[in-house]
């Protein structure tokens, strides 16, 4: 049983467009939401992350939306550029620090010139 | 700061082998942990090491696989004997104490076993 569904599977979005990927739980213990972003050759870096004590957080041009009761979690990337080419993974995990992380099956994100 | 390092970044060997994977991570880091993503598939945690202890070891799939993390610095993740569905690209990754939330990858080890 997969814990974290992430749609789609691959995603191609024209320069300056919004890019959006979704996610949904099962476990309503998950308490911290992170996505990852990998380059081909890379491992996967911290992009942005949030706790269900807000329903959105931004940076610069990315910002996950949070629907505690639908248990869902969005990545929005707005103003896409090619730079922003890769594969997104979203993840979830109970507590911090010490806490596993479960990922979703991850998004390959190409954003044509 | 150097990263998370892993070696080899590739590794081809024939079913029946043993192939031994090493991580370093980020000097000072007591947590490490070793993921694996099998091709299409989400990345899934195989085991968790505080210092040189064994944590949560409950995703490693069978007891062909060993984790080995020498005075809570480097890691070794050795399979032996390697199967098919072995394949597929080893994760490692640190943070650093138990309120690190941020967990630093390593760019991953690719084993194809034939």
């Amino acid at each position: 049983q997969q814990q974290v569904k992430q749609s789609p599977q691959s995603l191609i979005v024209q320069k300056g467009g919004i890019s959006i990927i979704n996610c949904a739980y099962e476990n309503t213990a998950f308490d911290y939401f992170p996505w990852y972003q990998q380059f081909p050759g890379k491992g996967p870096a911290l992009l942005i992350a949030i706790r269900p004590d807000v329903s959105e957080k931004k940076e610069g041009r990315f910002t996950i939306s949070f629907n505690k009761s639908a248990k869902q979690f969005s990545l929005h990337i707005m103003d896409s550029q090619p730079g922003d080419s890769a594969t997104y993974f979203c993840a979830a995990s109970i507590g911090s620090g010490y806490s596993t992380l479960t990922f979703g099956k991850g998004t390959m994100l190409l954003v044509s010139p | 700061e150097a990263g998370v390092t892993q070696f080899p970044s590739h590794s081809v060997i024939e079913k029946g082998q043993t192939v031994t994977l090493r991580c370093d991570p980020i000097s000072g880091h007591d947590n490490l942990y070793w993921y694996r993503r099998v091709m299409g598939k989400e990345i899934k945690f195989l085991l968790h090491f505080v210092k040189e202890s064994k944590q949560d070891e409950s995703g490693m799939p069978n007891n062909r696989f060993l984790a080995e993390r020498t005075g809570g610095t480097y890691s070794t993740l050795k399979v032996q004997p390697a199967e098919l569905e072995d394949s597929g690209v080893y994760f490692c990754a640190s943070s650093q104490d138990q309120w690190g939330e941020t967990q630093y990858f390593g760019p991953g080890t690719r084993l194809l076993v034939l």
